[in-house]
């Protein structure tokens, strides 16, 4: 069964500084789709950023950007410039044929 | 355009008592679907519809029923409450039946508590 893992709870990072939450996930299949969704206190998730598993080259949007590792299983979302309208709890997910698994979210302080 | 809307915003529940909740996209979006999400479990798919008057089964389908008579609509019910079922309720949809290409555009949420 595929699974999805984060496993830093919560993070904390200075405004304009960088940040990496970390997501790795199992899964014997070849041909798959990857997520990060943003969570703000508004409760509503958001898309973040996607990447299909066929594509070698990261995805990137904005100050957004993944390091997709697939030998590896992981796939991490990079915050560059972080701003206080970050802060939010991230959820990665996992989706194939008719599955979406996410992982438990890492909830990110931005520090003023 | 709206999106998708959600109803009620929140809502305190007997247990034992039944439960609809409402989901509505204005997008045309074929596929829709709905999660759970509990407090260190994340968001968990309940249900979900590929199109219009087709649905499937999720991870955790069991005291929920669902319904998709049409594009726009698909109402979470549940027919008889307990209070493990307390939880928040994500709706979603996508545009493509193609699971595995398609981008979800979430709902607000409702909150449920089944007392």
């Amino acid at each position: 069964a595929q699974t999805v893992t984060q496993s830093q709870p919560e993070m904390s990072v200075q405004e304009a500084e960088t940040v990496t939450l970390s997501c790795t996930y199992d899964t014997s299949e070849s041909d798959y789709y990857l997520f990060w969704y943003k969570q703000p206190p508004s409760r509503q998730m958001i898309l973040v950023i996607r990447q299909e598993a066929y594509k070698q080259q990261n995805a990137t949007e904005n100050r957004f950007s993944v390091n997709f590792q697939k030998a590896a299983k992981s796939f991490s979302l990079k915050i560059s410039d972080s701003q206080l309208g970050d802060a939010a709890m991230y959820f990665c997910a996992y989706r194939n044929d008719d599955k979406i698994i996410f992982g438990k979210g890492t909830r990110l302080h931005i520090l003023p | 355009t709206a999106g998708i809307t959600q109803a009620p915003t929140s809502q305190i529940l007997a247990a034992g008592r039944s439960m609809t909740l409402r989901c509505t996209q204005d997008m045309r979006h074929n596929a829709m679907y709905w999660y759970r999400q509990d407090l260190g479990l994340g968001l968990r798919l309940i249900h979900y519809s590929n199109t219009a008057g087709t649905t499937g089964k999720g991870e955790v389908p069991d005291g929920y029923s669902v319904s998709r008579a049409n594009t726009d609509d698909f109402p979470l019910t549940l027919a008889s409450a307990v209070p493990s079922q307390t939880s928040v309720y994500f709706c979603a949809s996508s545009d493509s039946p193609a699971f595995y290409t398609d981008t979800q555009y979430f709902g607000p949420g409702t909150r449920l508590t089944v007392l």
